[in-house]
């Protein structure tokens, strides 16, 4: 089955800075990709998704490219506040199924 | 106001007494799915459903049972609930157009089981 790793589990940067996060999959059919913020307490939301039809989708400060040869894709955040502090987590889907990696702490320090 | 929501969303039991948690979405979603969070381990999906009557196992379906009779429901029952179900538990809806998108989540219920 389905297996995504996410690296790195906790990351600290500097306000302003850019902040990147890796995740790797296993299963090449699938084909979407989401990703979600999570703060202390509350429930993850979406931040931004790509579909294995296209490379890379930005949305303002937020960032996703997809590489499907090497089945990896990443999360840019530039320009990083405090606000952006939280866990994220990527997924992969085939179908209805969803597999999570196992989230990234990221840290903001103003 | 488009919502999950989930009942109850604290609960203390004690092994093997039966228990459900309820799912209920008003956006007329065609897809839910029940996840559980535990730390380190980050969100693992348990059951989904495409649509009514239709169900099927994710990640981690050992010791749980779904069922999805109306559109807006899809309850999550725990028949002889165990310490190691003991989690945060997450349901979410998405509006299906073909493949998976936006998943929208349930304000979670914490479940201990003693």
């Amino acid at each position: 089955g389905e297996n995504v790793e996410q690296h790195p589990s906790t990351l600290s940067v500097q306000e302003g800075d850019s902040a990147v996060i890796k995740c790797t999959y296993s299963d090449s059919a699938s084909n979407y990709f989401p990703w979600y913020k999570q703060e202390l307490g509350k429930r993850p939301q979406l931040i931004i998704d790509i579909r294995s039809n296209v490379g890379e989708k930005k949305d303002q400060r937020i960032a996703v490219t997809l590489n499907k040869t090497a089945k990896h894709f990443s999360l840019h955040i530039t320009e990083t506040q405090p606000e952006d502090s939280a866990v994220y987590f990527c997924a992969a889907s085939n179908g209805g199924k969803l597999i999570f990696g196992q989230g990234t702490e990221l840290s903001v320090k103003p | 106001e488009a919502q999950v929501t989930q009942n109850p969303r604290y609960l203390i039991t004690v092994t093997g007494k039966k228990l459900t948690v309820t799912c209920s979405q008003n956006m007329n979603h065609e897809y839910m799915s029940w996840y559980r969070q535990d730390p380190g381990l980050g969100l693992r999906q348990i059951y989904y459903s495409m649509n009514v009557e239709v169900t099927d196992k994710g990640d981690v379906p050992e010791g749980y049972k779904v069922s999805r009779k109306e559109k807006r429901n899809f309850p999550l029952i725990l028949e002889s609930p165990s310490p190691n179900q003991t989690s945060l538990y997450f349901c979410a809806s998405s509006d299906l157009a073909g493949d998976l998108a936006t998943q929208y989540f349930g304000p979670g219920t914490r479940l201990t089981v003693l």
